[in-house]
């Protein structure tokens, strides 16, 4: 099994519609949990960590579920410049403190007019 | 902003030479990492790195090495090219060694090995 777990699409949304992806893990040891968005061709970036008690930063919203090691990520609104590949990122470093971080293998969204 | 910058965007290079992939990055960060990108597979962590001259194995090593002798240059090294190391190679950067660190990434290499 894999330690992040995403559905790697792709999904195909119009403009304006709301879509949510998520995204499991393996490790319950796991401390911290974060979406990056990676561009066509680009390097991937920080888009939001994920808190237990779920944060939003304006059209996206994240959320951590523990006891069933889910994460999510609800994109509202959606706008032809989100079209990307979303990355479900969790730290596994379980006793260390290197912060390695395990990627899934990314979830592609592709908005249309 | 932080900036990581790589040696090379595209890379080729044939089986059996040995390959250098140089990684800067300008914001006097303690950690630095190497990964490689293949479709469906997501990103794997080949080595990283907490100090100068300091580094740990990732998930995948083997066929790989590294180096850091400053703290802003992290090498990675494929001391005899196989094709299957053609991938992209992605280097990252991360100001200190907390849960909660975000990693800043350089714009990657594609490397293709005939």
């Amino acid at each position: 099994r894999k330690e992040v777990e995403q559905d790697p699409g792709p999904f195909n949304v119009p403009e304006g519609a709301t879509v949510a992806f998520n995204c499991t893990y393996s490790n319950s040891a796991s401390q911290s949990f974060f979406w990056y968005r990676q561009d066509c061709r680009k390097e991937p970036k920080l888009l939001m960590s994920v808190y237990s008690s779920g944060n939003e930063d304006g059209r996206f919203t994240a959320q951590l579920n523990r006891a069933s090691q889910y994460i999510s990520l609800l994109i509202r609104d959606s706008k032809l410049s989100d079209s990307a590949t979303y990355l479900c990122v969790v730290n596994t470093a379980g006793g260390t403190s290197y912060g390695k971080l395990t990627f899934g293998q990314g979830t592609i969204l592709t908005v249309h007019p | 902003d932080v900036k990581v910058t790589q040696s090379s965007r595209y890379l080729v290079k044939r089986t059996g030479e040995k390959v250098f992939l140089e990684c800067v990055q300008d914001m006097d960060h303690e950690n630095m990492f190497w990964y490689r990108q293949d479709p469906g597979l997501g990103l794997r962590l080949i080595y990283f790195s907490y100090d100068v001259k300091m580094k740990e194995k990732g998930d995948i090593p083997e066929g790989y090495s590294v180096s850091r002798e400053k703290k802003e240059r992290f090498s990675l090294i494929l001391e005899s090219a196989s094709t299957s190391q053609t991938s992209m190679y992605l280097c990252a950067s991360s100001l200190e060694t907390g849960w909660g660190e975000t990693q800043y990434f350089g714009p990657g290499t594609r490397l293709l090995v005939l």
